[in-house]
């Protein structure tokens, strides 16, 4: 149980496009879902925080209008990132709780911006 | 502020070398500590929440216990499977639940 997916597992674009990752709580309703970002040797950094049906709050330093989330239901929610630039690339991981409020992290997205 | 510290940072073992990797923590009220395992290019995978001073839990090789300040995850008898970065993080009071991690140690077990 407490399976999280994330889809693309890997994704290049061009500079100034924009890119949606979704991330899934496969087998549990997520009550809430959170998005880090993580350079290479580094440790997590959260970006934002969101709950179902409400708007995402984010991290201090997160621009809202570049790092879009939308949490439309229960099991799905979705970063988009806007007008990507290379220093965008990263490794993105979102996490979902459920009812124990215990976080499960999907596997990561890598994103390249060329 | 709440605060995590891992340490060491790094970590290299023989096989079968038991070792503690350190997690301290100040947090105004803890909800839960958690102890999750990295691989490269993964995402972390869970694998112990402790709620109160005193707590001890076991997973195969691996046994995590709690104090009011820091927490230890001991590896018994590691095997190289077993080498990968380990994550501590403190969950808060609040409504956010959000996590606030530590740096993490980076284990390598040697055959």
């Amino acid at each position: 149980g407490a399976v999280v997916s994330q889809h693309p597992s890997r994704v290049i674009c061009k500079s100034g496009t924009s890119v949606k990752i979704e991330c899934r709580s496969l087998d549990f309703q997520a009550t809430t879902m959170f998005w880090y970002r993580q350079f290479p040797k580094q440790s997590l950094m959260l970006m934002a925080t969101s709950n179902e049906g409400s708007k995402a709050t984010y991290e201090q330093g997160v621009e809202k209008d570049k790092f879009l989330i939308n949490h439309a239901s229960l099991t799905l929610s979705t970063l988009t990132v806007t007008s990507a630039h290379p220093e965008d690339s990263s490794f993105y991981i979102c996490s979902a709780t459920g009812s124990n409020y215990e976080q499960y992290f999907g596997p990561g997205t890598r994103l390249t911006v060329t | 502020e709440d605060q995590v510290t891992q340490s060491p940072e790094a970590l290299r073992l023989q096989e079968g070398e038991s070792s503690s990797l350190n997690c301290s923590y100040t947090v105004s009220g803890l909800r839960g500590l958690f102890w999750y395992r990295q691989d490269p290019g993964k995402g972390p995978e869970f694998l112990f929440t402790l709620y109160s001073a005193g707590e001890e839990k076991e997973k195969e090789r691996l046994k995590a216990t709690l104090t009011k300040k820091e927490s230890f995850l001991h590896i018994t008898a590691p095997k190289p499977e077993d080498s990968a970065t380990y994550l501590c993080a403190v969950q808060a009071p609040g409504s956010s639940y959000k996590l606030i991690f530590g740096s993490g140690t980076r284990l390598l077990v040697r055959p």
